[in-house]
């Protein structure tokens, strides 16, 4: 299977930074990673699909980028509501594989 | 619009069988796959399987001998069946459609599940 590896798995962060979560595959996965937010209520939203694509109706401060082993998810300036749990998913081999998250949480 | 809903006990004894169903609304699954993530409490989710638009399954190996995944498309419900369950297969359940393979574009609320005597 497929480790993913997010880092780091808290992150302080202020209103209004510029954030960036890492995750890294223990294998190549052509791009085929997927980025999602969840609430503390459970709720499970997708951000970012193939790498880099905004799933529709999500904020452009969100954006998504790497290649081979090495993805990151970028969020501009955190907005009150980024403050969540981010999983990141690959989904180049069955059976598709979790990160175990990133907290960002309130300086 | 889309919507996923999963219903289940809540409480399940050790060794015995889950049950749960996900009730789709918003689309067709003979046009969709819907697979089932779960995720202990803390933890990264986890891929459990899925059911194939066609009807056909594909499950996790770590999961398969005591998986197994259904469907009613008159009913529009997947159903998910584990036995043999232990306490570290506690935590919340999901099941989630796939708008394209792999990539899990809606989710249901979850539902949780603890088992426990």
């Amino acid at each position: 299977d497929i480790q993913m590896t997010q880092t780091p798995s808290s992150m302080p962060a202020s209103l209004g930074e510029r954030v960036t979560i890492s995750c890294r595959a223990s294998q190549g996965i052509s791009n085929y990673l997927n980025w999602y937010q969840q609430k503390p209520d459970g709720t499970i939203k997708p951000l970012i699909y193939y790498t880099s694509n905004l799933q529709s109706g999500v904020p452009s401060r969100f954006s998504g980028s790497g290649s081979g082993t090495d993805y990151s998810l970028t969020i501009s300036s955190l907005e009150p509501e980024d403050f969540a749990m981010y999983y990141c998913q690959q989904y180049d081999s069955s059976p598709w594989t979790f990160g175990g998250g990133t907290k960002l949480e309130l300086k | 619009q889309v919507q996923l809903k999963e219903s289940g006990p809540g409480l399940v004894q050790p060794s015995e069988t889950l049950s749960l169903t996900c009730t789709v609304s918003g689309f067709s699954l003979t046009s969709y796959s819907v697979s089932w993530v779960r995720q202990p409490s803390g933890k990264g989710p986890e891929w459990m399987g899925r059911m194939w638009y066609d009807g056909d399954t594909a499950y996790n190996s770590a999961l398969k001998s005591r998986l197994s995944i259904s469907r009613d498309t008159s009913k529009n419900q997947v159903f998910l069946k584990m036995n043999s369950l232990q306490t570290d297969d506690t935590g919340t359940y999901y099941c989630t459609r796939a708008g394209s393979p792999g990539y899990f574009d809606y989710w249901g609320q979850g539902v949780m599940v603890t088992v426990s005597s």
